[in-house]
């Protein structure tokens, strides 16, 4: 099975810290997602990538930056963390874009930020 | 912009009742994703339908797409408690990317 694994479950910091949540996928996967998900709002895009070195913006990238050094490591920053970041983090893999592939998620990263 | 709607939010069904949910979503696309998420849980995919009148059925749950109308159905019957979880429809925004935009979700409660 593809297994997404993203390193904390729970996570607090405080305001301005910088902060990592770090994501690996198991299957080779070509594509890597970070979504935030909020109550009400559903899922929102915050950045992707293609391939090792690529990202590109997602509908949310604001406060946000993210790396991926490896093809199996994909990983979100936040800069200068706000109070407005507190949220859950899904990370998503699937294995190359124009193959109808579904996306797997990892179990996800709750973020509260004080 | 697109946009993706579910409605609606919060469904309470009583064990062996039918019904559905729906996912309308605001420009073109032939492909349409249904996930289940359970309370703490991560996302577990249901169906992908890829082309108009696709329909897909596991168990109690069946999915239809119907991309003219820009509208996905996913339809519950004789519901039971295992069903209850929050339902997410996802349209790929850009054709073949996998990049989905996605609902905000219907949280399904079923009760005795």
């Amino acid at each position: 099975d593809v297994k997404v694994t993203q390193s904390s479950r729970y996570l607090v910091k405080r305001t301005g810290e910088k902060v990592f949540l770090e994501c690996v996928q198991d299957m080779d996967h070509e594509n890597m997602f970070w979504y935030r998900q909020d109550p009400g709002l559903g899922l929102r895009l915050i950045y992707f990538s293609y391939d090792v070195k690529m990202k590109e913006k997602g509908d949310i990238p604001e406060g946000y930056s993210v790396s991926r050094e490896k093809k199996e490591r994909f990983s979100l920053i936040l800069e200068s963390a706000s109070t407005n970041q507190t949220s859950m983090y899904l990370c998503a893999s699937s294995f190359s874009a124009g193959n109808n592939e579904k996306l797997f998620f990892g179990s996800g990263t709750q973020l509260s930020v004080l | 912009e697109l946009k993706v709607e579910q409605n609606p939010l919060f469904l309470s069904m009583q064990e062996g009742k039918n019904y559905t949910i729906y996912c309308n979503y605001s420009t073109t696309s032939d492909r349409l994703y249904w996930y289940r998420q359970d309370p703490g849980k991560s996302l577990e995919s249901l169906f992908v339908l890829l082309s108009n009148g696709a329909v897909k059925q596991e168990g109690r749950l069946m999915a239809s797409l119907d991309t003219k109308a820009r509208l996905s159905t996913l339809h519950i019957t004789a519901a039971v408690h295992d069903l209850s979880a929050t339902y997410f429809c996802a349209v790929d925004l850009f054709y073949n990317t996998d990049k989905l935009i996605f609902g905000t979700g219907t949280r399904l409660q079923v009760f005795p």
